[in-house]
């Protein structure tokens, strides 16, 4: 079955990097995702990685993909006060529905 | 803006009451996500939907039940209700499932409070 973790606090410097991991359970899944989600807000699609690929760039945004280990990791470089919002991992299996983590609650402090 | 909407933002309803939560997808999608957010469960998928027809179903209650409609709109039903019940719920709706990639694009959700 599917059971996405993160850990769900982090705090980082503005203008430092911020990296933020996620451990999936299911092996065949094919598509991971990374949803921000802003106070009030929905969720946001950042980025997503396909399951053969090792590692995504996306302007600020790197997504590194380990299938060995099922680990990811969304790293944020040159962290803004914007930034701060919940982060959220995401595997599918199907395609119908998203599994989510927990989230993780990134804090951007001057 | 996903340009999936929902309504209302915000709903307060007493125990063992009914309440009616509508979704509009994005222009064109035909595929209707339902999710619930609370504290204690995180992000739970609760039922998909595909041009009016059930597609999935997830950890929804018995209590609960959703729809959509021929315009594509959505709409949850959640009855006797209770004090869990209490979560923000989101609807999200992507073009085309059956494809490996599958965008769901998510509205800014309803927030229940069963008082």
């Amino acid at each position: 079955g599917e059971d996405v973790e993160q850990s769900l606090f982090l705090s980082v410097r503005e203008g430092d990097s911020s990296v933020i991991n996620c451990t999936y359970t299911d092996s065949s899944s094919t598509y991971l995702y990374w949803y921000k989600q802003e106070p009030g807000a929905g969720l946001q699609l950042l980025t997503y990685i396909f399951s053969n690929m090792d590692m995504k760039q996306d302007q600020r945004l790197t997504v590194l993909l380990n299938k060995k280990d099922k680990h990811l990791s969304l790293r944020i470089a040159d962290t803004q006060t914007g930034d701060s919002a919940i982060y959220f991992c995401a595997e599918s299996v199907n395609d119908y529905k998203l599994s989510f983590g927990a989230g993780t609650t990134v804090t951007v402090r001057a | 803006d996903s340009g999936v909407t929902q309504t209302p933002k915000h709903l307060i309803t007493a125990t063992g009451q009914r309440v009616t939560l509508r979704c509009s997808p994005r222009s064109g999608d035909l595929s209707v996500y339902w999710y619930q957010q609370s504290l204690d469960q995180g992000l739970q998928f609760l039922i998909q939907y595909y041009n009016g027809e059930e597609r999935a179903k997830g950890n929804i209650l018995e209590r609960f039940s959703a729809q959509q409609f021929p315009d594509l709109h959505s709409e949850l039903n959640l009855s006797s209700l209770e004090l869990g019940d209490s979560a923000l719920y989101f609807c999200a709706s992507s073009a085309t499932p059956g494809v490996s990639y599958n965008e769901q694009f998510f509205g800014p959700g309803t927030r229940l409070t069963v008082l």
